[in-house]
């Protein structure tokens, strides 16, 4: 099977300015998680979707958006970028079926990530 | 703010030699797992303890958990230059089913 891909790969933004990235999980996959990792806060959790609804959220500013659609696939978006915006952002899917749960009950597969720049 | 903390920051040693890391927690826990990050690879899930468990293997991995210290070890033996990576403990708390990481142990294994 194809592992986690993420889309783009790097990205340089103008601070203001709004980015969306992309994730695509394994196939069969239905929970998609999301992460922010920078050298001060180290990986903190965003939120997670399954089934096209957000099931669990992390502690971050409603600047922080995403979504799932039907085939699994997610998208987050940032709005009006600061600079400590710029961080890896990680994507990860796992094979969780129940429709209680989240990303700390089961083995994540994670994506390369999205390494995000702000000027 | 970070649930678990790993113990030690860094860690360097030669190839063959053992690695041992620690982490602890602060509240009761569904779980912990352990990942590896390293730049070739990103991130790669190594074990998941659940708290009714004390230890699990898994190749040259070994992963104890001590529910009333709150902490946990992992173990590598006869370590690789490969090994050399950054090792993160997750916990997922009993009553939460978010997925925290702390700071992590970097390891670096000598030729």
């Amino acid at each position: 099977k194809a592992g986690v891909t993420q889309t783009p790969r790097y990205l340089i933004k103008t601070r203001g300015q709004q980015v969306t990235l992309s994730c695509s999980p394994i196939s069969g996959h239905r929970s998609v998680s999301w992460y922010q990792q920078t050298p001060g806060q180290g990986l903190q959790f965003l939120f997670e979707y399954f089934s096209e609804t957000q099931r669990n959220k992390g502690n971050f500013p409603g600047r922080f958006s995403g979504r799932q659609f039907s085939n699994s696939r997610s998208e987050m978006n940032v709005s009006t970028l600061e600079l400590g915006d710029s961080a890896l952002y990680l994507c990860a899917s796992s094979t969780e079926t129940g429709l209680a749960g989240g990303p700390g009950l089961y083995e994540q597969y994670f994506g390369p990530g999205t390494r995000l720049t702000v000027t | 703010s970070q649930q678990g903390e790993e113990d030690p920051q860094a860690l360097s040693i030669q190839e063959g030699e053992n690695a041992t890391m620690n982490c602890s927690y602060k509240t009761s826990i569904n779980n912990l797992q352990w990942y590896r990050q390293n730049s070739g690879r990103g991130l790669v899930h190594l074990i998941l303890i659940r708290s009714n468990e004390r230890e699990k293997h898994s190749g040259r991995l070994r992963v104890t958990l001590d529910t009333s210290k709150k902490s946990s070890s992992l173990l590598i033996t006869a370590s690789r230059a490969a090994d050399t990576a950054s090792y993160f403990c997750a916990t997922a708390l009993s009553n939460d089913y978010k997925l925290s990481f702390g700071a992590g142990t970097t390891v670096t294994v000598r030729a």
